[in-house]
């Protein structure tokens, strides 16, 4: 296993469109976390899955964000409606149980 | 509201310099403090997870202590190279609520090693 995987690495939308990012985390940690990073600032948490189980949600995470882990394998972040403040780099992490989180390389959203 | 604070928030250093950053965060329901190196278009890289008071953890030239019962945590870097340069994040993990899921993050030391 090569680490956590992120698709696409880049996406450009118009502003009111749907986007979908993709993470594939290692394949034995049954933790899954999404972050956003805008600029200047660190990344924060928006939510995690332990398997498929949607434990925790920032109240970042607006109702036009919904994250799925359908098999507790990997996992989708949709953005209804594209707003120009989704922009961001969209980071996903993996752990196993209470370890150490390894990260993604990111999806940069821009909205334009 | 939990806060992170790191300092300085970017430093500029020769080759050969020897460097420190500092991390304050929440002093309560610690769980863990990590601390990740991240270079421009890569994953952010996981250097130390730290848990207990005190404990002090070294990898290669970068080493790194805590102190929980204050709330601080400083990275240091010897002999700074100029692949050293990236931006550290500190990011402190609460146990409050039985939660040990999501990490508080600073905003991130940016260094940069001049040859």
């Amino acid at each position: 296993d090569t680490g956590v995987s992120q698709d696409p690495r880049h996406k450009i939308t118009k502003r009111g469109q749907n986007v979908t990012f993709r993470c594939d985390p290692i394949s034995e940690h049954n933790r899954l976390y999404w972050y956003r990073q805008t600029l200047g600032q660190g990344p924060e948490f928006l939510t995690y899955f332990q398997n498929e189980a949607q434990l925790e949600k920032s109240r970042l995470l607006s109702d036009r964000f919904s994250a799925e882990r359908p098999k507790g394998s990997f996992s989708t972040l949709e953005i209804q409606h594209t707003e120009q403040g989704d922009s961001a780099m969209y980071l996903c992490a993996s752990s196993s149980r209470t370890g150490e989180q390894y990260f993604g390389p990111g999806t940069r959203l821009t909205v334009t | 509201i939990l806060n992170v604070e790191q300092s300085p928030q970017s430093l500029h250093v020769q080759e050969g310099d020897s460097t420190n950053f500092t991390c304050s965060f929440p002093s309560s329901n610690f769980y863990a403090l990590h601390w990740y190196r991240w270079e421009t278009a890569k994953s952010p890289e996981a250097l130390f997870v730290m848990t207990l008071n005190g404990d002090e953890k070294k990898k290669g030239r970068i080493s790194a202590t805590l102190n929980t019962k204050e709330g601080y945590s400083y990275l240091y870097i010897k002999g700074s190279q100029p692949e050293d340069s990236a931006t550290y994040l500190c990011a402190f993990g609460s146990d409050y609520g039985g939660s040990q899921g999501n990490l508080i993050f600073g905003k991130g030391t940016k260094l940069s090693v001049k040859p």
